[in-house]
């Protein structure tokens, strides 16, 4: 079983404070993705990672893929209020059945 | 696009009572995934479908649960007898084929009394 471990487990910022969040494993895997979920809602997908060393950015989001692709990084410049939610990763082997992380929980304070 | 839809959205039932959630995939999308989310655990697949056909259920917790997909637009998840340690969010989602990106319904919330 391929495991996917994130941290910090919880995360409560203020209004304008950067962050970063990790999701690291001994497994490789083919592809990672980055999902978010609001409280009340399903996952959405943020962002796919296939390349070792691959940076995404999405607006204040910023996404890295470990050059051995075991483990990925999630940074937030300025967080706003409407970053509040869970942070999930999910990595995909060749068959892509994902293995998800318990995720990171982010609440920003106004 | 409705996206993936689920229903009921809140279940409250009490144990040992039979309960089924639904699903309709995003049309087009050729797999299906239920998944169960708790704090304890995370978000852990149960059962995923390809073309209509169960390929995996290793990650159904016992033989009270069971899933079915009799066509490409509608899937149910039935939990009989229910307990109360089922109580948990239960998220369908869909895919194309070998597709990485996952479309979650907004889930359901059962509460098992």
């Amino acid at each position: 079983t391929q495991l996917l471990e994130q941290s910090p487990q919880f995360l409560s910022i203020q209004e304008g404070e950067n962050l970063t969040v990790y999701c690291n494993s001994s497994s490789v895997f083919s592809s990672l993705q980055w999902y978010r979920q609001e409280p009340g809602e399903g996952p959405v997908l943020l962002v796919t990672v296939v390349t070792g060393g691959e940076v995404k950015k999405l607006k204040r989001l910023t996404f890295q893929f470990g050059d051995a692709r075991k483990d990925s990084s999630l940074h937030i410049t300025a967080a706003q209020p409407g970053d509040t939610g869970l942070y999930l990763c999910a990595g995909g082997g060749g068959s892509y059945i994902p293995t998800f992380g318990r995720g990171t929980s982010l609440i920003v304070h106004p | 696009d409705a996206g993936v839809i689920q229903s009921p959205r809140h279940e409250v039932t009490e144990m040992g009572q039979e309960v089924t959630l639904r699903c309709k995939p995003i049309s087009g999308h050729n797999s299906l995934f239920w998944y169960r989310q708790t704090m304890m655990r995370g978000l852990e697949l149960l059962i995923y479908f390809n073309n209509n056909v169960p390929i995996d259920d290793s990650g159904m917790p016992e033989d009270r649960f069971s899933a079915k997909m009799p066509n490409a637009s509608f899937s149910t998840l039935k939990i009989q007898p229910s307990e109360p340690r089922d109580s948990a969010v239960y998220f369908c989602a869909s895919s194309e084929v070998g597709g990485v990106t996952q479309y979650f319904g907004p889930g359901t919330r059962l509460l098992v009394l």
